[in-house]
């Protein structure tokens, strides 16, 4: 099995300031036959389902802000929202698709404003 | 607009089954593949199962014991049954649709509002 550790497990950050999310899987999710992480990011916010904002690890969603940013390859990714707005308080979880069936998630990352 | 929505029980009795059914509107079930997903209260996510249009499925491991998903394709719904549950099946239950037709790649654009269900005597 693939575990997905995420960290910090919270994080405060001033409005307006970047705030960073990393993700680590156990072993690599890149697929070498296509050269890609087989990776995703979400954002819950509570009460709602999650919401898919990248995947392949850094490809946006349409309509999602382009504040948000996926990066990173192998076993170590990064989320970046590079200046935070409110609206961006959440929980933030990625994802692999790479293990089938159905892949694993991590255990999430709360994100407020300091 | 593909939208879904899950419905059943909110309350089941500890050792009885869990039965929940989604229903997607806004698209046709067929050509996706269509998963559950839990959440318990506070938690983080877990992958139930999927089912393909045809009825092909797969299930985590750690559940497949006690799962059985199905499809209705006529009336453009899915069906989660959870057998043998204990407190620790309570959850949030979502439904899901996948990103790709055809493809069991489980990115999810997706969701239901996710019903939560309570195990509990």
């Amino acid at each position: 099995d693939i575990v997905m550790t995420q960290s910090p497990d919270s994080l405060a950050v001033s409005l307006g300031e970047r705030a960073t999310i990393n993700c680590k899987s156990s072993q690599s999710v890149l697929f070498s036959s296509n050269n890609k992480n087989y990776l995703a990011w979400y954002q819950q916010k509570p009460g709602q389902p999650p919401k898919l904002l990248i995947y392949w690890a850094s490809t946006r969603v349409s309509g999602v802000p382009d504040r948000f940013s996926g990066s990173g390859s192998g076993t170590d990714f990064t989320l970046t929202i590079s200046s935070l707005q409110a609206e961006d308080v959440a929980v933030y979880y990625c994802q692999q698709y790479y293990s089938n069936p159905g892949g694993s998630f991590g255990q999430g990352t709360k994100l407020e404003i300091k | 607009q593909v939208q879904l929505q899950e419905s059943g029980p909110g309350l089941v009795k500890p050792s009885e089954t869990l039965s929940l059914t989604c229903t997607v509107s806004g698209g046709s079930i067929n050509n996706y593949y269509w998963s559950w997903i839990r959440q318990p209260p506070g938690k983080g996510l877990e992958w139930i199962g999927y089912i393909y249009y045809t009825g092909s499925t797969n299930y985590n491991p750690s559940l497949k014991s006690r799962v059985t998903i199905s499809v209705d394709t006529s009336n453009n719904q899915f069906s989660l049954k959870l057998s043998s549950v204990t407190a620790a099946d309570t959850a949030v239950y979502y439904c899901a649709r996948g990103f790709y037709p055809n493809s069991y790649i489980t990115i999810f654009p997706y969701w239901g509002q996710g019903t939560l269900v309570t195990v509990s005597s």
